[in-house]
């Protein structure tokens, strides 16, 4: 069973351009969540989404991100004119649906780097 | 609100000392508890967890034991080795909002030869 994957690994955009990321969930996992880890700063989440929904968006800043999750295919993180302060490493989690523990497994990352 | 306070880093140990690493948490009901760890360049793995009070997560060497009396679930291990060297967050679900972890700031640990 294959891992949640993330891809690009690295990108770079230079400020005003538009950056995807994606993110396939692991097999059977209908839950993914975005979270971004800022230099010098924790791990935050951003968004919370199900299968052509979005659930819970309180940690997405409220202009130039976007998400969603559609019916077939990845994950995807969305942020319009980048700045230089978008530059971060952005990870995907899933988990299957809800059972007792809540446990998310991670991918390995998208490091976004704005020049 | 729902919050994890985690010992802050960097430690730096030699190979073969202890390890603690402190947590405790404020939640609402008596959430599952997880410590993840990240090693450079790469994204989060489970390391352990605990689903109830006085329950103990172990891996690798690693344990934790979910205490409800003082709302901690510290990481230890008995003998650190160079591999360990990582930064460890200890994480809680906030359950009523979709299961969205709350971390700590996480801690650095750097082993020594």
């Amino acid at each position: 069973n294959a891992g949640v994957m993330q891809n690009p690994r690295h990108l770079v955009r230079r400020r005003g351009q538009e950056a995807r990321l994606r993110c396939s969930p692991m097999k059977g996992h209908s839950h993914v969540y975005w979270y971004r880890q800022l230099p010098e700063e924790g791990l935050k989440f951003m968004v919370y989404l199900q299968k052509e929904n979005i659930i819970d968006e309180s940690g997405m800043p409220k202009e130039r991100f976007s998400a969603e999750f559609p019916k077939e295919g990845p994950s995807i993180l969305r942020i319009q004119q980048v700045v230089r302060g978008d530059s971060a490493a952005y990870f995907c989690a899933s988990s299957p649906p809800k059972g007792a523990s809540y446990e998310q497994y991670f991918g390995p990352g998208t490091r976004l780097t704005v020049t | 609100g729902d919050s994890v306070t985690q010992m802050e880093g960097p430690v730096t140990l030699s190979e073969e000392a202890c390890l603690t690493i402190n947590c405790t948490y404020t939640a609402t009901g008596y959430p599952s508890l997880f410590w993840y760890v990240q090693y450079p360049g790469e994204g989060l793995q489970l390391l352990l967890k605990a689903t109830k009070a006085d329950d103990k997560g172990s891996n690798k060497g690693f344990e934790a034991t979910y205490r409800k009396e003082t709302t901690s679930f510290h990481l230890e291990k008995g003998s650190v080795q160079v591999s360990d060297s990582a930064v460890y967050f200890c994480a809680l679900p906030i359950y009523n909002q979709g299961g969205k972890l709350i971390f700590g700031q996480g801690t650095e640990l750097s082993v020594k030869p």
